[in-house]
């Protein structure tokens, strides 16, 4: 099983809402990713946890914060977004290291009004 | 720091013929590099990725690439183009010891003509 799923696949918020994102895996695996990606651009690494600790943080905002509850699940804290944090976010897992595959998840939608 | 060039935004290819998407890199550790396709809507997938070993990689649906050190390239090919290899293509380079940094390309979307 190489699967990343992400929920949910869409999610509408307004600037004054508290969403989650949630990503799973159990391949194993003991790094994993989120990502933001704007239309027509490449993923931005946001925060990376390595055996569930913080281990890179990209100088993301605040109103962004990351969770790893477990070795299997990843969650991304939303509050008092912008419009410009509209865009596609991904979660991937690796094995660890930087040779490693990692794994992408099929990412949910957001759009802040 | 690690940097990845990929030339073209967007490359259209007949059905049938040679797919080229040309990537360039430069880092100051050995890299490790890594070609992902997108499909509309969809999460990242690897095609191929080169670490060390032979310098010419196998992936899947047909794709190779072959790492050249001396111009610092890491080209991704496919010998005849199928109507399903339309998407964003990404290259992309780490080499950070003990870290998981992905350096991206800007991505190139390739488009296939009947």
């Amino acid at each position: 099983d190489t699967e990343v799923t992400q929920t949910p696949k869409h999610l509408v918020m307004g600037m004054t809402n508290k969403k989650s994102l949630k990503c799973e895996q159990h391949m194993g695996h003991r790094a994993m990713y989120w990502y933001k990606q704007k239309a027509k651009k490449p993923p931005e690494l946001m925060f990376v946890y390595s055996y569930e600790k913080l281990s890179i943080n990209e100088s993301v905002p605040s109103r962004f914060s990351p969770e790893c509850p477990n070795s299997s699940l990843l969650n991304l804290h939303l509050h008092a977004l912008q419009p410009e944090d509209s865009a596609l976010y991904l979660c991937a897992s690796s094995v660890q290291g930087a040779m490693e595959t990692q794994y992408f998840g099929p990412g949910t939608r957001l759009l802040v009004l | 720091a690690q940097s990845v060039t990929q030339l073209g935004s967007h490359v259209s290819v007949s059905e049938g013929a040679l797919v080229l998407l040309r990537c360039n890199y430069s880092s100051s550790v050995p890299p490790y590099l890594f070609w992902y396709v997108q499909y509309p809507n969809q999460g990242l997938q690897l095609l191929l990725k080169y670490t060390t070993g032979a310098t010419l990689v196998k992936g899947i649906n047909g794709f190779e690439a072959e790492f050249k050190k001396s111009e610092t390239s890491f080209h991704l090919t496919k010998p005849s183009a199928h109507m399903s290899d339309a998407a964003e293509y990404f290259c992309a380079v780490s080499g950070f010891q003990g870290a998981q940094k992905l350096v991206f390309g800007q991505g190139t979307r390739l488009t296939i003509n009947p």
